[in-house]
């Protein structure tokens, strides 16, 4: 059974950092693209930011480049999101969502965690 | 970017109608289209893929359909458990984009 457990978030003043996890359970991590997707209260879905299989590409949204990083490490299952300079804006609830539905670098969302709330407060 | 635009914003219908909810593309993304369900309090969960593939474990009553810049989504049968806001979302470039929404309701 695919699981994805994410981890992380909180509350953090305005220009600050916090680092979100995602541990994998259930499939073969190393073989699909892995993304982060978040929800501000109220608000729809928003794409933060993807990285391939192998780790060696990654691609993000315009409202986060040069202050968030995606990686992961395929020998611990675990895909992160850095996250620094933080803005009230980048409030949310964070996803870690599994591309699929095949193995590689395809972008559907085939299964997604519970979520981890970011929360960016004075 | 490719804009997604999903129409209506929201639809109420009874038991046992059918639902259609569009998603227009602002350039062609061919089939590269998903559809999600999003219940409240919880995580996005597919139902379509590729347009029309319906992901394992969906029931039958959804289904999808379009190609280039025009999609559908169509509950054949409303349910009370599909209560519900629907998304779309290309797949075709970077940046990855979801629609606005369509909010399901029940009569």
């Amino acid at each position: 059974e695919v699981q994805l457990l994410e981890s992380g978030g909180g509350l953090v003043q305005p220009g600050g950092s916090l680092r979100l996890s995602c541990a994998a359970f259930g499939f073969t991590f190393s073989t699909y693209a892995m993304n982060w997707v978040r929800q501000a209260p109220g608000k729809g879905l928003e794409w933060v930011s993807s990285v391939t299989y192998s780790g060696d590409s990654t691609n993000y949204a315009d409202s986060v480049k040069g202050r968030f990083t995606i990686f992961r490490d395929n020998s611990k299952n675990t895909l992160y999101l850095q996250m620094n300079s933080l803005r009230a804006e980048d409030t949310a609830i964070y996803y870690c969502a599994k591309g699929g539905p095949e193995s590689g670098n395809y972008y559907f969302h085939d299964f997604w965690g519970q979520g981890t709330l970011v929360t960016v407060s004075s | 970017d490719i804009q997604m635009t999903q129409s209506p914003s929201s639809v109420s219908a009874s038991v046992g109608d059918r639902v259609t909810i569009t998603c227009r593309a602002s350039q062609g993304i061919s089939r590269r289209l998903a559809w999600y369900q999003q219940k409240l309090g919880e995580a996005p969960k597919l139902l379509i893929y590729y347009a029309s593939s319906l992901q394992s474990g969906v029931p039958s009553r959804f289904s999808g359909s379009g190609s280039g810049t025009d999609f559908t989504l169509t509950i054949s049968s409303l349910q009370p458990e599909d209560l519900a806001t629907y998304y779309c979302q290309q797949a075709d470039s970077f940046p990855l984009t979801f629609g606005g929404g369509t909010k399901v309701e029940i009569k």
